[in-house]
């Protein structure tokens, strides 16, 4: 069982330019959540989704950020028009259902380069 | 808006001894989970340590415990017989039935040194 899948490893865009960030849950997973992580900082949540649905968008910027989870195929992360501020390490955690003991699993990350 | 935070930016520990990481915590909440996360520099995120707050027993793995005191909202690690590869960033982490799903929220981290 495969776990959390997340696609590319290392990105870099130029200023101006979109990032896709991919992330495939675990297997029976339908809970998606993104974590940011800033250059010498903590994991701060993004947005949580399950199949077709947004459940919890609080922490995601109101601009140029978007994400989705669509019935078939990973979750998005799409970002519009980068700064140098988007450069982070973003996490994509996975789990199988909803509640403070369901444990959520890790991908490796997808570090995001703006130049 | 619950809070955790870490006071201390570096640990260094000689091999073989032992190492307190510390975190508190704010909340209103009586039903929650505590956990500490290791981050080596590959950037994987790997769970050390899980704690319910209603169960008063510490938990334990291996060389890795910690000591929860709910009332005064602390949840410290301690690492026993450090080894070298026990050096990476280490996260203490929140997580309650109150807020959505597996949400976690994360202290901003303590970064530990193994010294041979």
């Amino acid at each position: 069982n495969a776990g959390v899948m997340q696609n590319p490893r290392h990105l870099v865009r130029r200023r101006g330019q979109e990032a896709r960030l991919r992330c495939s849950p675990m297997k029976g997973h339908s809970h998606v959540y993104w974590y940011r992580q800033l250059p010498e900082e903590g994991l701060k949540f993004m947005v949580y989704l399950q199949k077709e649905n947004i459940i919890d968008e609080s922490g995601m910027p109101k601009e140029r950020f978007s994400a989705e989870f669509p019935k078939e195929g990973p979750s998005i992360l799409r970002i519009q028009q980068v700064v140098r501020g988007d450069s982070a390490a973003y996490f994509c955690a996975s789990s199988q259902s909803w509640g403070a003991r369901i444990e959520a699993f890790f991908g490796q990350g997808t570090r995001l380069t703006v130049v | 808006a619950q809070t955790v935070t870490q006071s201390q930016p570096e640990m260094s520990v000689q091999e073989a001894e032992t190492v307190t990481l510390s975190c508190t915590y704010d909340t209103s909440e009586s039903d929650y989970y505590l956990f500490w996360y290791k981050q080596p520099p590959s950037r994987q995120m790997i769970l050390v340590i899980r704690q319910e707050a209603y169960k008063q027993q510490n938990a334990t793995e291996n060389r890795f415990s910690v000591n929860f005191q709910k009332a005064a909202k602390s949840f410290s690690l301690k690492i026993s017989d450090s080894q070298l590869g026990d050096a990476a960033m280490y996260f203490c982490a929140y997580r309650s039935e109150e807020t959505s799903g597996s949400r976690l929220t994360f202290g901003e981290g303590t970064q530990l040194t193994v010294n041979p």
